[in-house]
């Protein structure tokens, strides 16, 4: 099993349809949890890091189920601009250091 | 800013070469990783490193290995360089302070094996 599994879609979604994503990981002991996006030939940049407690930033939110070991982030009100590859991102601690381990990411396309 | 600097964005090299892919970034983080990323595979982690010195295998290790003399510079290394291993090649750095969540990434290094 993978640590960390992500749906590879593509999600085609027409504009201002709400979308979400759901991220699995396997180990139970992972401490941070995080969501990424990635546009094509870009590097990844931060799209908001996810607590226990679920947290919001602006149409985005993400939520972290510890219980069930998975991660999830809701899009509300797409975005053409929103198109891009959404990594889940989890963080464990190992050796005084951090291990950062990425799913294979989730596509998203906004149609017209 | 913070940056991660990748030295190499684009490099063509033959089967069986050394290859060198340096990374420096400028905001003393501990962690500094290299990832490879493939069409389908997402971002696979190969090396890491903690500390100055301390290095630990990631998920594919295999053929690569890595450098890091000072806390600034993560070098990845290709012994004898293989077709499979045409990737684009991403180097990140974080700090291990809870309260710096952000991984820095650089602009990654094209990689092309003939």
């Amino acid at each position: 099993r993978k640590e960390v599994e992500q749906d590879p879609g593509p999600f085609n979604v027409p504009e201002g349809a709400t979308v979400a994503f759901n991220c699995t990981y396997s180990n139970s002991a992972s401490q941070s949890f995080f969501w990424y996006r990635q546009d094509c030939r870009k590097e990844p940049k931060l799209l908001m890091s996810v607590y226990s407690s679920g947290n919001e930033d602006g149409r985005f939110t993400a939520q972290l189920n510890r219980a069930s070991q998975y991660i999830s982030l809701l899009i509300r009100d797409s975005k053409l601009s929103d198109s891009a590859t959404y990594l889940c991102v989890v963080n464990q601690l190992t050796g005084g250091g951090n291990k950062l381990t990425f799913g294979t990411g989730t596509q998203l396309k906004v149609e017209l | 800013d913070v940056k991660v600097t990748q030295s190499s964005r684009y490099l063509v090299k033959r089967t069986g070469e050394k290859v060198f892919l340096e990374c420096v970034q400028d905001m003393d983080h501990e962690n500094m990783f290299w990832y490879r990323q493939d069409p389908g595979l997402g971002l696979r982690l190969i090396y890491f490193s903690y500390d100055v010195k301390m290095k630990e295998k990631g998920d594919i290790p295999e053929g690569y290995s890595v450098s890091r003399e000072k806390k600034e510079r993560f070098s990845l290394i290709l012994e004898s360089a293989s077709t499979n291993q045409t990737s684009m090649y991403l180097c990140a750095s974080k700090t291990t302070d809870l309260s710096g969540n952000t991984i820095y990434f650089g602009e990654g290094s094209w990689l092309t094996v003939v």
